[in-house]
């Protein structure tokens, strides 16, 4: 059980065009998900927090209005990179929280790893 | 404010070798969680382990082993025996109460090498 997917796994795409990734909450449902970016040989650092229904909560320093984040459903949260440039390219993980059970547990995805041309 | 430092950047051992990876945390709570995750090459985290603040017994689940206390403000990891698969970088996280409350920090990640 808990697991997160998604998809797609990896993208490449050119300078200027936008790259939508989403985050699925397979067997069970997600009230919060967290969005994460992790450049090469560094740690992950939290984007945003969306709550289902809601808008999400941007952490200092991420531009609302370039990575754009829906949670429209309990299972469902997409993250949209617009008007993706090379400095964009960084591996995104997205991790779901249940909507039963321990309160603090994320299960994390696999990972879109992002390249911009 | 939270914060976790893992001051090991890498390690690098030899198989079967004992390794130990520190963690120091940072928090103002009294009730927070730590956590380790192994994230290998393949990029997806791997959850370890979970404890929270009132447990500070400590954990052994078999080549892995934590030791957690809270007077020293660590939870660190140690692997025995270690395989050429425990090869990953390591990270260890905190979960802390009040306006960060469900947000994790993760520390820097430990990258451990374990060589044949």
């Amino acid at each position: 059980g808990a697991v997160v997917s998604q998809h797609p796994s990896w993208v490449i795409c050119k300078s200027g065009t936008s790259v939508k990734i989403e985050c699925r909450s397979l067997d069970f449902q997600a009230t919060t998900m967290f969005w994460y970016r992790q450049f090469p040989k560094q740690s992950l650092m939290l984007m945003a927090t969306s709550n289902e229904g809601s808008k999400a909560t941007y952490e200092q320093g991420v531009e609302k209005d370039k990575f754009l984040i829906n949670h429209a459903s309990l299972t469902l949260s997409t993250l949209t990179v617009t008007s993706a440039h090379p400095e964009d390219s960084s591996f995104y993980i997205c991790s779901a929280r249940a909507r039963e059970g321990l309160a603090v547990e994320q299960f994390f995805g696999p990972g879109t790893r992002l390249t911009v041309l | 404010a939270q914060k976790v430092t893992q001051a090991q950047t890498e390690i690098s051992v030899v198989e079967k070798e004992d390794v130990t990876l520190d963690c120091v945390y940072e928090t103002r709570d009294t009730t927070y969680y730590l956590f380790w995750y192994k994230q290998p090459p393949s990029g997806e985290l791997v959850f370890l382990i979970r404890r929270n603040s009132f447990d500070e017994q400590n954990e052994i689940s078999g080549r892995y082993s934590w030791n957690f206390q809270k007077s020293t403000s660590s939870f660190n990891f140690t692997i025995t025996a270690s395989q050429v698969v425990d090869s990953a970088v390591y990270f260890c996280a905190l979960i802390g109460g009040g306006t960060s409350y469900g947000k994790l920090t993760f520390g820097q990640g430990t990258i451990l090498t374990v060589h044949p």
